[in-house]
């Protein structure tokens, strides 16, 4: 079956513009993750929603930050006043219900780059 | 004293032979383990997973051994071929938990 999507895959912003990254998980995961993954490195947890409900945010690097997941499917990552430390790879992950099966399966990231 | 699986950035290995990559993991509460293979260009791949009331468990030409005692993971891929080459992560995390707190990337080149 198809696997996580994500969209854009590419995407250059200026330095003050909004951004929206958006993911699509498989189908029946109630579970999706964004992480953070910088040049060389590992990535790195920034939010996480069962269903639509998003119950820890504790990742995110600071309020310019949003992510959102309306409808418990389809979430998109928006960061406002983007800076250049902000540039990275942003994943996203789906999984089934924590408990059910743990496997986190990943997108293949929005490249980020802030000018 | 004596290195256990030291962690290397970089592994370089022939075509055909065993690769064995390290992970030294921090938190000796974590109880679930993960290795992903990540390609140029590519989200982190799923590779095999491992509980704490395990020490060994095997896949389709991978073998991931777990030391809670030294908090020591490693992958371990037989007959290493080309397309085995990315970049390895191991991940930990606590089981019923979500974060997953990935350890630095292990870069596999192989040899033809």
């Amino acid at each position: 079956g198809a696997g996580v999507s994500q969209s854009p895959r590419y995407k250059v912003a200026k330095r003050g513009q909004d951004v929206a990254l958006r993911c699509d998980p498989i189908s029946g995961h109630v579970s999706l993750f964004w992480y953070q993954q910088a040049l060389g490195q590992g990535p790195e947890f920034l939010t996480y929603f069962q269903n639509e409900a998003q119950l820890d945010k504790s990742g995110l690097p600071s309020d310019r930050f949003f992510a959102e997941r309306p409808e418990g499917s389809v979430s998109t990552l928006k960061i406002q006043r983007t800076q250049q430390e902000d540039s990275a790879v942003y994943l996203c992950a789906s999984s089934l219900p924590i408990g059910d099966g743990d496997t986190q399966y990943f997108g293949p990231g929005t490249r980020l780059t802030v000018l | 004293g004596e290195s256990v699986g030291l962690h290397l950035p970089t592994l370089s290995v022939q075509e055909g032979d065993n690769s064995i990559i390290n992970c030294a993991y921090s938190n000796s509460a974590s109880d679930y383990f993960i290795w992903y293979k990540q390609e140029s260009g590519k989200g982190p791949q799923f590779i095999i997973d491992i509980r704490s009331n395990m020490d060994k468990r095997q896949g389709q030409r991978v073998t991931v051994l777990l030391n809670k005692t030294v908090k020591h993971l490693s992958l371990q891929i037989a007959a290493t071929q080309p397309g085995d080459s990315a970049v390895y992560f191991c991940a930990e995390a606590f089981s019923n938990d979500y974060k997953l707190s990935f350890g630095a990337g292990t870069t596999v080149t192989v040899r033809a």
